[in-house]
């Protein structure tokens, strides 16, 4: 069964500190997506990658950077946690082509920072 | 430039009642569109898609959607409501040729017994 592997379902982290959000995919998909996911808001993406080493700015990327250095691994970081960063985070990927095939997605991360 | 607007945050039905969850969209291009959903602290599943084949579309779990180009709509449906649907809702819309998917706020569908 294909999958995205989110490396921690629940994180507690104090404020301040430098989080690392992993997501690792088995599809050999080419494009993978970071979203944060809070009540009422619905999905709001954070960044992207089409490409090892390519990463595009989301709709909402202030405070946050990726990391892509291999095809399977995408990493979410926050260089400086902070309590407005309290949410359910998504990782999810997709092949290229026409968009037809639909995102692939983890089981999410939900980080509280204190 | 796309939008994805679904009609009620929360929507209430009967064990074996109707569901009817309401999406429209916009594109300037013809769309992909997509129903996903998700279960309490669980990511998002692909339940169904429109890639412009047939306009009614059958998903997973007795939902079908129905594509309506004149309305720019893509409803959501199912019969009979079970226990087990309960879960947020999600649709989203991608362009022909693109990967870049906007989704919709999300629709929590209750089932009551």
């Amino acid at each position: 069964d294909v999958k995205v592997t989110q490396s921690s379902r629940y994180l507690v982290k104090r404020t301040g500190e430098k989080v690392f959000l992993e997501c690792v995919q088995d599809m050999d998909h080419e494009n993978m997506f970071w979203y944060r996911q809070d009540p009422g808001l619905g999905l709001r993406l954070i960044y992207f990658s089409y490409d090892v080493k390519m990463k595009e700015k989301g709709d909402i990327p202030e405070g946050y950077s990726v990391s892509r250095e291999k095809k399977e691994r995408f990493s979410l970081i926050l260089e400086s946690a902070s309590t407005n960063q309290t949410s359910m985070y998504l990782c999810a990927s997709s092949t290229s082509g026409t968009g037809d095939y639909g995102y692939t997605f983890g089981s999410g991360t939900r980080l509280t920072v204190v | 430039a796309q939008s994805v607007t679904q009609l009620g945050s929360h929507v209430s039905v009967s064990e074996g009642a109707l569901v009817l969850l309401r999406c429209n969209y916009s594109s300037s291009v013809p769309p992909y569109l997509f129903w996903y959903v998700q279960y309490p602290n669980q990511g998002l599943q692909l339940l169904l898609k429109y890639t412009s084949a047939a306009t009614l579309v059958k998903g997973i779990n007795g939902f079908e959607a129905e594509f309506k180009k004149s309305e720019t709509s893509f409803h959501l449906t199912k019969p009979s409501a079970h226990m087990s649907d309960a879960a947020e809702y999600f649709c989203a819309v991608t362009h022909t040729g693109g990967f870049k998917t906007i989704f919709g706020a999300g629709t929590r569908l209750f089932v009551k017994a």
